[in-house]
């Protein structure tokens, strides 16, 4: 059954430095997003990306955080400059359409900001 | 004021039980989703819903538009139903293409056998 998977599983970083957290959608999916969860806190919702374009944001996601489609497979998330408070498991998702299909998620990137 | 809120947020119950989650919501939304997630983390949706009930296997899902209320039973529990269940909801929004969700704080369920 396809699958969306993520790289890597667990990446630690220090203080101030760029991360690129990478996400391989399902192949015919249209629709893709990035989710944050902190430690023992709820999943939140960073960001939709539809037709090369981020179609949603939340208040979190921003100038430190981008994403982009580089080919025709990977959806990336890089955070610039990263913080503590960025420590937390990022997911990616995907779904094949916007109203009538569940949304499929990774298995998450454990980002660990030192 | 939390716009989803789940009930309870710990159950514990013998293998063989019937489990009732709850998901009460306060935004306008286009569907609700019941989620489950691992002790490893990994996130995996279980049913997406925009009116009346869904039945998969041992699990159902009701949702009560006008109540903006939405349950998940889990008949004949098992040990290895034993997880956290997230209930979100995808949030009406004007920007095409957006496709939101809220999320709750989850309920962790452990069925013991």
């Amino acid at each position: 059954e396809p699958e969306v998977t993520q790289t890597p599983s667990h990446q630690v970083t220090q203080m101030g430095q760029e991360v690129i957290l990478r996400c391989v959608p399902i192949s015919n999916h249209l629709y893709f997003y990035w989710y944050r969860q902190i430690l023992g806190q709820k999943v939140e919702f960073l960001v939709s990306f539809y037709n090369n374009e981020i179609s949603e944001k939340s208040e979190i996601f921003d100038d430190q955080f981008s994403v982009e489609r580089p080919d025709g497979s990977n959806f990336t998330l890089k955070i610039r400059s990263t913080k503590l408070e960025d420590s937390a498991m990022y997911f990616c998702a995907s779904s094949a359409t916007l109203l009538t299909d569940t949304q499929y998620f990774g298995p998450g990137t454990r980002l660990t900001v030192l | 004021k939390n716009e989803v809120e789940q009930s309870p947020q710990n159950l514990t119950a013998q293998e063989g039980e019937f489990i009732t989650i709850n998901c009460s919501y306060s935004v306008g939304i286009s569907a609700l989703h019941w989620l489950q997630q691992h002790p490893g983390g990994g996130i995996v949706s279980l049913f997406m819903l925009s009116s009346g009930k869904k039945k998969h296997g041992r699990l159902i899902a009701t949702i009560n538009i006008q109540e903006k209320h939405s349950s998940l039973h889990i008949t004949a529990s098992h040990p290895r139903d034993s997880a956290v269940y997230i209930c979100a909801v995808r949030v009406v929004s004007k920007i095409q293409g957006a496709q939101k969700l809220v999320f709750g704080q989850g309920t962790r369920l452990t069925i013991n056998p």
